[in-house]
């Protein structure tokens, strides 16, 4: 069946530093893949997503480009700030129930 | 402004007793989902409905059942038979199929213990 898998954390980083959440799938066609964030005791909030291959999904500084030949959709900043401090899940969605299947998902921690 | 709403945000269940979590969305979205989060884990799937008055089993759907009768309302009941439902629960829900990668929007989660 479909599977994500995704660094473990936490990731703890300065402000301003470079962050990159590895993330790779294995999944029978091509599925969306998306990024999600959770903030402590909330619901999920949409990040970004990609559709196809080669698409690069980015929003708020965040990019990730959907790598078919490496099953990857790892997740990048070029300068983190506190605020972006939360868990970031990895997700794609299969297309017969439109369902998502998750990563284990990767706390970031940034100290200021 | 349209989202998903989740009730309670905390509850409490007693041995052997069954509770009902609430989820109701005015997006106009055909297809609602419900995952359970554990700690430290991802979310999985328990139930998933692609229209009114049809739902599917997900992967853990033992011990829990739910119901479809309006386009906006997908509730979850937690069952005596489900033996470790303390877990955080959040109900999603996605536009339908001919919008196919379309993302699931989210609810704030209701948190289940036992008492």
């Amino acid at each position: 069946g479909d599977s994500v898998t995704q660094m473990e954390g936490p990731v703890t980083l300065s402000e301003e530093a470079f962050l990159t959440i590895n993330c790779t799938y294995t999944a029978t066609g091509y599925p969306s893949l998306f990024w999600y964030v959770q903030y402590p005791g909330e619901g999920l909030q949409l990040l970004l997503k990609a559709t196809k291959a080669d698409d690069k999904g980015s929003n708020k500084g965040f990019e990730a480009t959907y790598r078919k030949e490496t099953t990857s959709f790892h997740l990048e900043k070029g300068s983190v700030q506190v605020s972006d401090s939360a868990v970031y899940f990895c997700a794609l969605m299969d297309t017969g129930r439109r369902a998502l299947t998750f990563g284990s998902g990767t706390r970031l921690q940034v100290q200021p | 402004d349209g989202g998903i709403t989740q009730s309670p945000k905390y509850l409490f269940r007693k041995e052997g007793q069954n509770v009902t979590l609430s989820c109701e969305q005015n997006l106009n979205h055909d297809a609602m989902y419900w995952y359970r989060q554990d700690p430290g884990q991802g979310l999985r799937l328990i139930y998933y409905s692609q229209i009114v008055n049809d739902f599917q089993k997900g992967d853990i759907a033992e011990g829990y059942s739910v119901s479809r009768e309006k386009k906006e309302s997908f509730p979850l009941t937690v069952t005596s038979a489900q033996k470790n439902p303390t877990a955080f629960y959040l109900c999603a829900s996605t536009p339908g199929q001919a919008y196919s990668n379309q993302p699931q929007h989210f609810g704030d989660g209701t948190r289940l213990s036992i008492l």
